[in-house]
């Protein structure tokens, strides 16, 4: 079955390092990837996506490229601030055999200044 | 603009209350769907709707009921609680999915925090 996997947390960074949180994901079909993040006390938002091989997904800063060749759609950001500090979700859908929306474990980060 | 709205926010229940959580949305968005976050296991899938009238189970239903009446309404009914539903729980919708459409955004509320004692 469809399943994703990401780097345990808690990730904890210094202000302006360099971040990576690492994805794999495993799906039969052909998979949009996704990395949500969920702020304190607030719900999930979309931070970025890609839906076929080699796309690069990207919004505030962080990118993702959709590695098909190691089924990978690993999170990275050239320089972290205190406000990045929340948790992040990798997560798939295989558009032509599911209408579900599979998620990682989630990966904390803290960034301290 | 009020996209999902949850309610409540909190709720402390005694083992074998049931309730009904609210999930509303003004997008006019086809699938709605009912997760539980827990520490160590991400997000999981309760239950989902493509539409009013139809709804189906997702990985963890046991304990949970819903049905879709209408588009903009997904209520979760939890029908007698117990200490393991103690979890966050957030609704989500996105405007279709399935058959190509699965690069939709998924839009979140803020969850309902429920306690079980």
């Amino acid at each position: 079955g469809n399943s994703v996997t990401q780097m345990e947390g808690p990730v904890t960074l210094s202000e302006e390092a360099f971040l990576t949180i690492n994805c794999t994901y495993t799906a039969t079909g052909y998979p949009s990837l996704f990395w949500y993040v969920q702020y304190p006390g607030e719900g999930l938002q979309l931070l970025l996506k890609a839906t076929k091989a080699d796309d690069k997904g990207s919004n505030k800063g962080f990118e993702a490229t959709y590695r098909k060749e190691t089924t990978s759609f690993h999170l990275e950001k050239g320089s972290v601030q205190v406000s990045d500090s929340a948790v992040y979700f990798c997560a798939l859908s295989d558009r032509y055999n599911t209408d579900k929306l599979i998620f990682g474990t989630g990966t904390r980060l803290q960034v301290f200044p | 603009n009020a996209g999902v709205t949850q309610t409540p926010k909190f709720q402390v229940l005694k083992t074998g209350q049931s309730m009904t959580l609210q999930c509303a949305q003004d997008m006019n968005h086809e699938y709605m769907s009912w997760y539980r976050q827990d520490p160590g296991m991400g997000l999981r899938l309760i239950h989902y709707s493509v539409g009013a009238g139809i709804t189906d189970q997702g990985e963890v239903p046991n304990g949970y009921n819903v049905s879709r009446s209408t588009t903009e309404d997904f209520p979760l009914r939890l029908l007698s609680a117990a200490p393991s539903q103690t979890s966050v729980y957030f609704c989500a919708s996105s405007y279709s999915w399935g058959q190509g459409a699965g690069d939709t955004e998924a839009f979140f509320g803020q969850g309902t925090r429920l306690t079980v004692v």
